[in-house]
């Protein structure tokens, strides 16, 4: 168990609809990731957010967008929802330290579009 | 762009053998190397990582070689187990910067048969 909590587990949905994926980073990580993976992207990042600000942007969709709260919860919400965004979406918290920076994931949302 | 570059996509080595993965990234500015396990149905975990001022880091039955002048890196599994039985990422990421972002490799589905 990394410490890091998604829910929901699984979420099927119909093309066109939104939905909202939800992060709890371990105690005192200050760094939430999010990440893609389907079979043929492999792994992507998405996004990265730092103690409630924006730190980082990857390949995300202008349909995609994220936040972070005050608790350091972190929320992505996915849009005018299409069949390719079906996927396992991750998020990841970190702990770095002088040398590394351990990135550790949830165990992820599996997202169906219909 | 890919830029890190992972083979082979899957790989099958006999109980006690040697498995060898290997990765190649295009970006010098990439500071640090981790791999990553990950198990049917659950997040990648940090498995090892290197930074690029050692050629070898060793824990375990796993160790990663770095080659920094022809930009690659490979995960050496030594004895191989069935329960090594997994998929692997190898990734980069640029520490020195402001985000921990990670590039992942295309992943390598292991098998290691009894």
């Amino acid at each position: 168990d990394s410490g890091v909590t998604q829910t929901p587990k699984h979420l099927i949905t119909a093309t066109g609809q939104r939905v909202t994926l939800r992060c709890s980073p371990r105690s005192g990580d200050l760094s939430v990731y999010w990440y893609q993976q389907s079979l043929d992207q492999g792994l992507q990042f998405l996004i990265q957010y730092y103690n409630g600000e924006e730190r980082a942007k990857g390949n995300i969709l202008e349909r995609f967008s994220a936040q972070q709260f005050p608790d350091l919860h972190s929320e992505l919400n996915l849009s005018s929802l299409e069949l390719g965004d079906s996927a396992l979406y991750f998020c990841a918290s970190s702990f770095r330290d002088r040398s590394q920076e351990t990135q550790y994931f949830g165990p992820g949302t599996r997202l169906l579009v219909l | 762009q890919q830029q890190v570059k992972q083979s082979p996509q899957s790989l099958i080595v006999q109980k006690g053998g040697i498995s060898i993965i290997n990765c190649a990234y295009e970006n010098t500015a990439f500071d640090y190397f981790p791999w990553y396990q990950q198990f049917p149905g659950k997040g990648p975990a940090l498995l090892i990582a290197i930074r690029p001022d050692v050629s070898e880091k060793k824990e375990g039955r796993f160790t990663i070689s770095f080659n920094k002048s022809a930009k690659q890196f490979s995960l050496h599994i030594m004895d191989s187990q069935p329960g090594d039985s997994a998929t692997y990422f190898c990734a980069a990421s640029k520490l020195s910067g402001n985000t921990g972002k990670l590039i992942f490799g295309q992943g390598t589905t292991l098998q290691v048969k009894p």
